[in-house]
């Protein structure tokens, strides 16, 4: 099983609202990745968890909140947000997060702010 | 951070054309990939090429390291070729690691 699976595919939220984007693998990897990607752009790094600790945050506004339940899950819990973090949020997950590993994405989460 | 330039921007193909994407980067490297994300979205990883060459059916890439470029090629094109070609490297540096930067992909369309 190669696959990270991503939930929901699509969200539409308003700026008061608080939801959570979901990310699952099953492939025994220790780190896990999220992205956020704009149309037309590649996508930017925003939190690495290794071994369920937080080891990168590229300076990411607190609206957005990342949780590790276990090395399986993933969670961005958003509140607050505006209508320009409307974007695809890609989960990725890799063997152990400390550097030369392949990356597998999930298929993402569009997110509309309204 | 490092620099990553990826050329073409855009390329239109015939089915059945071959093509070269290429891939420059400014810093050593010791982690390079290339992705396709297709129009739904979803990046798939190629090749985890740090170095050398590699081949997969129609899809083959080689990167010279020591020249900090990486080139893709696609022989034999199909339709479902068509979306973006990412390159994503991470620099050989301490506080990098874990950190892929990716180019600004190029924008493959291949027509029937």
């Amino acid at each position: 099983d190669t696959e990270v699976t991503q939930t929901p595919k699509h969200l539409v939220m308003g700026m008061t609202n608080k939801k959570s984007l979901k990310c699952e693998q099953h492939m025994g990897h220790r780190a896990m990745y999220w992205y956020k990607q704009k149309a037309k752009k590649p996508p930017e790094l925003m939190f690495v968890y290794s071994y369920e600790k937080l080891s990168i945050n590229e300076s990411v506004p607190s609206r957005f909140s990342p949780e590790c339940p276990n090395s399986s899950l993933l969670n961005l819990h958003l509140h607050a947000l505006q209508p320009e973090d409307s974007a695809l949020y890609l989960c990725a997950s890799s063997k152990a997060g400390t550097g030369r590993e392949k990356l597998f994405f999930g298929s993402g989460t569009q997110l509309s702010v309204l | 951070g490092i620099q990553v330039e990826q050329s073409p921007p855009d390329l239109i193909l015939q089915e059945g054309a071959n093509s070269t994407l290429r891939c420059n980067f400014s810093d050593s490297v010791n982690n390079l990939q290339w992705f396709h994300q297709n129009p739904w979205g979803q990046l798939i990883n190629l090749f985890y090429i740090p170095s050398g060459t590699k081949q997969n059916g129609r899809l083959s890439a080689t990167t010279v390291a020591t020249e900090r470029y990486s080139l893709l090629y696609i022989s034999s094109s199909q339709t479902t070729d068509s979306g973006v070609y990412f390159c994503a490297v991470e620099r050989h540096r301490g506080s990098t690691l874990g950190r892929l930067y990716f180019g600004r992909g190029t924008q493959l369309t291949v027509w029937p």
